[in-house]
């Protein structure tokens, strides 16, 4: 029952670096999301896949870029990190259309120096 | 534009003490608002909400829907030191899967 995984849990980069944030689930859900989250912020959603194929734009994209490889794979990339990247990263998914129930991952702690 | 605001912020309670979490939320179209509980890792589902007035029960924690004046709210009562977390409300709108999520109430419990 792994649920959602993501890779890694920790991560120091340089300014500049670029580096790949992986998810996978596997309770075949159509949705996949990714979200930041600062002190104060709360939740905030970065880019998020409704299918296989596609993705959209949420409320904080710059910087980012995504990837839906397949059903079950929904990667974030950084391609030049910046300290305001520092943050913890989580993945989500669902089944997708209102279903709205979302299964998270553990999270990804990033720190930008 | 969409929002949720929970309060207090945060809390800090003995054991047995009862709480009461609160989340206001304005958005397009409502569908469901949720509540999450997220310790040290991923936050974790508690309850879904779509229809006022119906309570939601499981152990010691409890929510309701106020649709008319927009808000819910999460009780827990006889609370525990396992209760410490942050608990998350999130709100869904009709023809979309994406959650706008509240900042969060940090409840600390104290032996």
């Amino acid at each position: 029952n792994a649920g959602v995984t993501q890779t890694p849990k920790f991560q120091v980069l340089k300014t500049g670096q670029s580096m790949t944030l992986q998810c996978a689930q596997d309770m075949n859900h159509n949705s996949m999301y990714w979200y930041r989250q600062d002190p104060g912020m709360g939740l905030r959603l970065i880019y998020y896949s409704a299918s296989e194929g596609t993705t959209d734009k949420g409320e904080v994209p710059n910087g980012y870029n995504v990837s839906r490889l397949n059903k079950r794979e929904f990667s974030l990339r950084l391609e030049s990190a910046a300290p305001s990247q520092t943050s913890v990263y989580f993945c989500a998914s669902s089944e997708g259309g209102t279903a709205q129930k979302y299964t998270f991952g553990s999270g990804t702690r990033l720190t930008v120096v | 534009e969409d929002k949720v605001v929970q309060s207090p912020l945060s809390l800090v309670v003995h054991e047995g003490d009862t709480v009461t979490l609160n989340c206001s939320y304005e958005v397009t179209n409502f569908r469901s608002l949720l509540w999450y509980k997220q310790e040290k890792k991923a936050p974790t589902f508690l309850f879904m909400l779509t229809s006022s007035g119906i309570e939601k029960k499981s152990g010691r924690l409890s929510s309701i829907l106020d649709k008319k004046e927009l808000f819910s709210i999460l009780n827990i009562t006889a609370t525990q030191t396992g209760d410490s977390a942050v608990y998350l409300c999130a709100v869904g709108g009709h023809n979309t899967d994406k959650l706008i999520f509240g900042t969060g109430t940090r409840l600390q419990v104290f032996p």
